[in-house]
């Protein structure tokens, strides 16, 4: 069974921090991982990642695939209260018709 | 439309009845996808359309659930006999993929609709 695992489930940190959210997957087939942030309802896309090594940036955010050890990680520089959000990471495999996801990180930036 | 958008965003029903819950996609996308998440948990997958057809539904729990697409954009995802454990959010989602793997496969999702069975 396809498992996505992310750690740590909460986090509470202050503004101007950098954090490290973490995600871990073991699944077959393998196709691309996805972060998305949830603040109310809908999940909002974030990045997509395919190949190993090679970092995504948008602004404060980043992220990075390691698929030799089935990892990826996301990290927000200089974080604002705005950050404060649920960071789900999802993974495609097979025929890239669905994705499994993670139960998340609860990021909460205080003042 | 701009984005997806799901009907109703709020939806209380009893034990034992019937509801229908709706998608409507962005403009353009193939493929459409159901997920529930219950509170604390990630999205589950449920239901994959191409099209009108059903491409991947081995997600649906059981025979209660139903979905269709039979103008291959709206989609209503079908459930009967509701129970309490059916209490969650539908997230929809549609994306610009086709089945022969041309478009993006970055989906975009609706705001949902809560569903509680009391």
């Amino acid at each position: 069974e396809d498992k996505v695992v992310q750690s740590p489930l909460s986090l509470v940190v202050h503004e101007g921090d950098t954090v490290t959210l973490n995600c871990s997957y073991e699944v077959t087939n393998f196709r691309s991982l996805l972060w998305y942030k949830q603040e109310k309802k809908a999940p909002t896309f974030l990045f997509m990642l395919t190949s190993s090594g090679i970092e995504k940036k948008s602004g404060r955010l980043s992220s990075i695939l390691d698929k030799k050890e089935l990892f990826s990680i996301l990290n927000i520089t200089a974080t604002q209260t705005g950050d404060s959000a649920v960071y789900l990471c999802a993974v495609y495999t097979g025929t890239a018709s669905k994705l499994t996801f993670g139960t998340g990180t609860r990021l909460q930036v205080t003042l | 439309g701009a984005g997806v958008s799901q009907t109703p965003s709020n939806k209380v029903t009893e034990k034992g009845k019937y509801v229908e819950l709706r998608c409507d996609p962005i403009s353009g996308h193939t493929a459409l996808y159901w997920y529930r998440q219950s509170l604390g948990q990630g999205p589950e997958f449920l239901i994959y359309f191409q099209g009108t057809g059903a491409a991947d539904d081995s997600g649906l729990p059981n025979d209660r659930f139903f979905a269709v697409r039979p103008e291959g954009s709206v989609s209503t995802l079908k459930i009967q006999r509701t129970e309490r454990g059916d209490s969650a959010v539908y997230l929809c989602a549609s994306s610009s993929i086709t089945l022969a793997g041309r478009g993006s496969n970055e989906q975009f999702f609706g705001p949902g609709t809560r569903l509680t069975v009391l």
